[in-house]
């Protein structure tokens, strides 16, 4: 089965500071991708970054980098530079099998300014 | 290039009623999935069309339905509207099939729908 965990259902970051949002998965594919998604209150959930599992090297869009443990299951979002327009509910997602996208229960970030 | 539109934005049905949401994908693409977003469940996904043709199901019953037409868009459809039918659909679209993949969706804001 494949399941994908957020252990931290709120976080908070002073404007401009480094934070990290935690995401550990479960599948037995072999071939699979993770993304992180934030949903603004506009409630438009926009992807912020993707890894492909047979990819060794870290993801990194800007601003946004991953922590891509394999072995372990770990998939962790890091935000540099918090901006205030980073505020939102971010989401990490499995892509695995044939089926269907699994989401996480969702972190709330905000951002302090 | 608009994004992907959904209608309505809101909907307030009663139990029993049915509904139909309606979704217009970026043009060009021709793959559209739906969700379904609950505070309890959080995000499921209920289906997703490729050419006209349902390519993937998730596990949902039978009183939620879909259909995609030749211009893509896509329409959902739930019978027999049920208290914990409550929540916010959101559907995407993407070039190609992207659910087993890398294929970036763009997803719309999404129908609220409340179920009295």
């Amino acid at each position: 089965a494949q399941t994908v965990t957020q252990s931290q259902p709120e976080m908070s970051v002073q404007e401009a500071e480094t934070v990290t949002l935690s995401c550990t998965y479960d599948t037995s594919e072999s071939d699979y991708y993770l993304f992180w998604y934030k949903q603004p209150p506009s409630r438009q959930m926009i992807l912020v970054i993707r890894q492909e599992a047979y990819k060794q090297q870290n993801a990194t869009e800007n601003r946004f980098s991953v922590n891509f443990q394999k072995a372990a299951k770990s998939f962790s979002l890091k935000i540099s530079d918090s901006q205030l327009g980073d505020a939102a509910m971010y989401f990490c997602v499995l892509s695995s099998g044939a089926n269907n996208l699994f989401f996480g229960t969702g972190t709330r970030l905000t951002v302090i300014p | 290039k608009a994004g992907v539109t959904q209608t309505p934005r809101y909907l307030i049905k009663t139990r029993g009623q049915q509904v139909t949401l309606s979704c217009s994908p970026i043009s060009g693409h021709r793959s559209v999935s739906w969700y379904q977003q609950t505070p309890g469940q959080g995000l499921q996904f209920l289906f997703e069309y490729f050419s006209e043709t349902q390519r993937n199901k998730g596990n949902f019953p039978g009183r939620f339905s879909g259909r995609q037409f030749s211009n893509s868009r896509s329409e959902m459809n739930v019978s027999t509207l049920e208290l914990g039918d409550s929540a916010l659909y959101l559907c995407a679209s993407s070039a190609i099939p992207g659910q087993n993949s890398n294929e970036k969706l763009f997803f719309g804001s999404g129908t609220q729908l409340s179920v009295l």
